[in-house]
C-alpha cells in the first residue's frame, strides 16, 4: 500500500517547456516533504524539500507547490533542459521516508 | 566528498544461496536504511536502524536480515536468495535528530538471483 502516490510514471517534455509532476499524500503526520533526483547507475538525490507550513518553494528553475488542504504537492521545472532528464520522487518524512513511484522525465532537445 | 558506499554494484547469485550486501557512510550517521527499488513501485523500505545493534523492520522484511554491528556500517542479509528478490537495493543514512537534511544515498547494488 503506497503512502504517496506520484503520478505520472513518465513525462515528456520539450526542451524549455515545463515538466509538472504530482503526489497525494494521506497520512497527515508527514512533516517534510522532499524530492529527490536519479539519474540512471546513481542513487536518488536530493534536489528541493518542503515544510508544510510553507506553500511555496522555488530553488533556481524548480518549484515546490504544497496545498496542505488537498494533501497534494507538486515539482514544476521551468525551462526544462535535456540534462533535467532523470527519474523523479516525491517523498514524504514522518519517522521515516515514504516515497512515491517515480516519473521518468524525458526532455527532448 | 561525504558518501555513503556500497560494496557491490552487480551481484549475480543462484536462489538458495546466502547474500550479503554491505553499506558505509562516513558521516557519523545515526539512522541507516535499506530499500528495494523496483519499476512502478518507487523505493520500498526493507529494514531500518536508528542505532549500533538496533534494527527496526520496514514494510517488506520478509527474506530478508540486517546486522549494524558499527555505526557506520549496515549489512542487508538475504538468507536464502529467490528470484523475485532480483532488485536494486538502495542504502541510505541520515541524522537522527536533522531528518530534514534528507536521506544520503549510495549508488546502489543491481542483484540478479538465478
Amino acid at each position: 500500500q503506497q503512502q504517496v502516490k506520484q503520478s505520472p510514471q513518465s513525462l515528456i517534455v520539450q526542451k524549455g517547456g515545463i515538466s509538472i509532476i504530482n503526489c497525494a499524500y494521506e497520512n497527515t503526520a508527514f512533516d517534510y516533504f522532499p524530492w529527490y533526483q536519479q539519474f540512471p547507475g546513481k542513487g536518488p538525490a536530493l534536489l528541493i524539500a518542503i515544510r508544510p507550513d510553507v506553500s511555496e518553494k522555488k530553488e533556481g528553475r524548480f518549484t515546490i507547490s504544497f496545498n496542505k488542504s488537498a494533501k497534494q504537492f507538486s515539482l514544476h521545472i521551468m525551462d526544462s533542459q535535456p540534462g533535467d532528464s532523470a527519474t523523479y520522487f516525491c517523498a514524504a518524512l514522518y519517522n521515516d521516508m515514504r516515497f512515491g513511484a517515480g516519473t521518468r522525465l524525458t526532455v527532448k532537445p | 566528498d561525504v558518501k555513503v558506499t556500497q560494496s557491490s554494484r552487480y551481484l549475480v547469485k543462484r536462489t538458495g544461496e546466502k547474500v550479503f550486501l554491505e553499506c558505509v557512510q562516513d558521516m557519523d550517521h545515526e539512522n541507516m536504511f535499506w530499500y528495494r527499488q523496483d519499476p512502478g513501485l518507487g523505493l520500498r523500505l526493507i529494514y531500518f536502524s536508528y542505532d549500533v545493534k538496533m534494527k527496526e523492520k520496514g514494510d517488506i522484511p520478509e527474506g530478508y536480515s540486517v546486522s549494524r554491528e558499527k555505526k557506520e556500517r549496515f549489512s542487508l542479509i538475504l538468507e536464502s536468495a529467490s528470484t523475485n528478490q532480483t532488485s536494486m537495493y538502495l542504502c541510505a543514512s541520515s541524522f537522527r535528530n536533522r531528518p530534514n537534511y534528507g536521506y544520503t544515498f549510495g549508488s546502489g547494488t543491481r542483484l540478479t538471483v538465478v
